[in-house]
């Protein structure tokens, strides 16, 4: 079946512009995820929704970045006045369930996001 | 969760098995060992995860040390395909942040022809 899909693959913005980048869970999954990866680093988490609302997201670097999930399925990370610090690959990822004892997390392909 | 330590590279050959340690030593009683891997231009990819018995699925085997302060992830028959950034991590395995992963910078897994 379908994994999870991000859209777009890459972008390319200048510094200050506003972002939005878009995950697909896999259909039924109710918990996603976002992780933010920068050059040579693991995956730092940043937000954690169960169904439609944010249930965590303590690891949002400040209030420039929010993220959405209005239907409990698609969801949105927007940027607001980008910086060049933001340059880095945005991981989505979805899973049956939040916080169960196991629960397998499905990532998707990553947005690459470059900040001119 | 409890921190984990990992080699920054190792080599394998084609065919042969690649060995990769982890330690994990102020792990507490309820946490588990999570192994993710993650190859170039990809996200990260589930490998197998346990408590404190060996396991072992398609993918690979874990072994676990009885004091539980370190691991290994076994590739039996390592091919190219295996070339990735593995990471070891360790997770509640229930309540609290366990939804969220926390990963180090794990191990580079070189496999040569």
């Amino acid at each position: 079946g379908a994994g999870v899909s991000q859209t777009p693959s890459n972008k390319v913005t200048e510094k200050g512009k506003y972002v939005e980048l878009r995950c697909d869970p896999i259909s039924g999954h109710t918990a996603l995820y976002w992780y933010r990866q920068s050059l040579g680093q693991g995956p730092e988490f940043l937000i954690y929704f169960q169904g439609t609302g944010a249930a965590d997201d303590s690891g949002l670097p400040n209030d420039r970045f929010f993220a959405v999930r209005p239907e409990g399925s698609v969801s949105t990370l927007k940027i607001q006045r980008t910086e060049r610090g933001d340059s880095a690959v945005y991981l989505c990822a979805s899973s049956l369930r939040g916080t169960f004892s196991y629960n397998e997390q499905f990532f998707g392909p990553g947005t690459r996001l470059t900040v001119l | 969760d409890a921190k984990t330590t990992q080699p920054p590279s190792m080599d394998c050959a084609e065919g042969r098995a690649a060995n990769l340690p982890c330690n994990h030593s102020t792990i507490s009683g309820n946490e588990y060992v999570y192994w993710y891997r993650q190859i170039h231009s990809q996200g990260p990819q589930y490998i197998i995860h346990g408590l404190k018995n060996n396991e072992t699925n398609e993918m690979a085997s874990l072994i676990i040390t009885e004091d539980r302060k370190s691991s290994t992830l076994i590739l039996p028959h390592a091919t190219l395909r295996d070339t990735a950034v593995y990471y070891c991590i360790v997770r509640q395995g229930k309540g609290g942040s366990n939804y969220k992963l926390t990963f180090g910078k794990g191990t580079l897994l070189t496999v040569n022809p």
